[in-house]
């Protein structure tokens, strides 16, 4: 079974800081897939970035990159120039390949952005 | 494009009871899965259905069941409702889970 650890329950960082949120994964498998959401108070989880494992370049949106480590079976989430509606519970996320598409979550870090 | 809706936005029930959450898919999906989060936790996957089949269940008891219907909304369905089944419940959908999924803001069920 696959497990997902997010070691770090909350962070909080200034207005325009870059802040990196971390996650590691445990999983026999080969091709997955690994994701970052985004779930603000409105409680809707939001995709916020993709990885393809089979991809070693890191997948970038805009102001959010992420780090992937496949061997450390590592995926750390970076936020540049934080902007207040940034706050919100991040969650990683993984899904196999194959069989039912279920993805499985970390626990969450909750993000404050100061002004 | 419409989003993923749900249905109520909140409900309290009595223990022993049953309930039945609503989930309308964003259009142009075709997959939706359900997941429950407790307070404080990330989502847990119940089960996940696929033109109209269930294709994939989480460690759940069978006392937690879904229906999607043809026009690709759906509903779950928990019976003899306990005490720990108070949580957000979830609905997702997708064209192709690989991608990514659409999420409803969720129900949040208060059993008491």
């Amino acid at each position: 079974a696959q497990t997902v650890t997010q070691s770090q329950p909350e962070m909080s960082v200034q207005e325009a800081e870059t802040v990196t949120l971390s996650c590691t994964y445990d999983t026999s498998e080969n091709n997955y897939y690994l994701f970052w959401y985004k779930q603000p108070p409105s409680r809707q989880m939001i995709l916020v970035i993709r990885q393809e494992a089979y991809k070693q370049q890191n997948a970038t949106e805009n102001r959010f990159s992420v780090n992937f480590q496949k061997a450390a079976k590592s995926f750390s989430l970076k936020i540049s120039d934080s902007q207040l509606g940034d706050t919100a519970m991040y969650f990683c996320a993984f899904m196999k390949h194959e069989g039912a598409q279920k993805l499985v979550f970390g626990q969450g870090t909750r993000l404050t952005i100061n002004p | 494009e419409t989003g993923v809706t749900q249905s109520p936005t909140h409900l309290i029930k009595t223990r022993g009871q049953q309930v039945t959450l609503r989930c309308s898919s964003q259009s142009g999906h075709n997959t939706v899965s359900w997941y429950q989060q407790a307070l404080g936790q990330g989502p847990q996957f119940i089960f996940q259905y696929y033109r109209e089949e269930e294709n994939g269940r989480g460690n759940f008891p069978p006392r937690f069941s879904g229906l999607q219907f043809p026009n690709y909304s759906s509903e779950l369905n928990v019976n003899a409702l306990e005490l720990d089944d108070s949580a957000l419940y979830l609905c997702a959908s997708s064209r192709q889970g690989v991608y990514g999924y659409t999420f409803g803001s969720g129900t949040r069920l208060t059993v008491v």
